[in-house]
């Protein structure tokens, strides 16, 4: 698999239920962030969490890394039929002591919430 | 919130002629980037810019692309000989730079259709 795999493909739940996506990856990395897309629209940050944190949380969000599996998940709680979109992990590798900031991104997850 | 914006949102050419993409970054940020989707397909990292000058590009990033910071505000995309395969979403994204530890913010994008 790529740098930054995302799954599952496809998501579809009931609004109010919690959402999971998991993502991992191959290299060593300096970060890992979520992103979220909505059709057509551009990428919005939700959360970084960097190689030395394990869980970092915003709001109804959750993340998890595990850099000793290379992977990492998304959890959403309580989800409403706004959060429908599409969820793309990035990593930040790493090159030695250098960093130009470069993010690879996944196929990403799209959600449905129905409501 | 400051934003990052893109001109135009949707640009048409002919292949083989040159187009620019245009992008303002947030203003106080140090590290600028480019990114593209080509459709149902996964973001791709094109180049970084720092410091006046590339810090890294990718193997997509060949002689027909060049970047420029014109002035203190403006960061545009080059493609000097379109081919059909260059249609894609471009985005571009800023940061604020340290070493990569930060939230990239995407602009809305601009969709290139070479025909």
């Amino acid at each position: 698999s790529q740098q930054g795999e995302e799954d599952p493909q496809a998501l579809s739940i009931q609004e109010g239920e919690n959402a999971t996506m998991n993502c991992s990856y191959k290299t060593s990395i300096n970060n890992l962030q979520w992103y979220r897309q909505n059709s057509g629209r551009g990428l919005v940050h939700l959360i970084l969490i960097r190689s030395n944190e394990r869980e970092k949380h915003s709001g109804r969000l959750r993340v998890t890394l595990d850099t000793s599996k290379k992977s990492s998940s998304l959890l959403i709680t309580a989800s409403r039929a706004a959060d429908t979109a599409s969820y793309f992990c990035a990593t930040a590798p790493t090159y030695g002591s250098s960093n130009t900031g470069k993010l690879i991104f996944g196929q990403g997850t799209t959600l449905q919430v129905k409501p | 919130e400051p934003e990052v914006t893109q001109t135009p949102s949707h640009q048409v050419t002919q292949m083989g002629q040159e187009v620019i993409l245009r992008c303002v970054p947030i203003s106080n940020h140090l590290y600028f980037y480019w990114y593209r989707q080509i459709l149902g397909q996964k973001v791709e990292f094109l180049v970084s810019f720092y410091n006046n000058e590339i810090s890294e590009k990718s193997e997509i990033f060949d002689d027909q692309f060049s970047v420029e910071r014109p002035d203190g505000s403006n960061f545009t995309l080059k493609i000097r000989s379109t081919k059909l395969e260059d249609s894609a979403m471009y985005f571009c994204a800023s940061d604020r730079g340290q070493k990569g530890n930060q939230p990239q913010h995407f602009g809305d994008g601009t969709r290139l259709s070479i025909l």
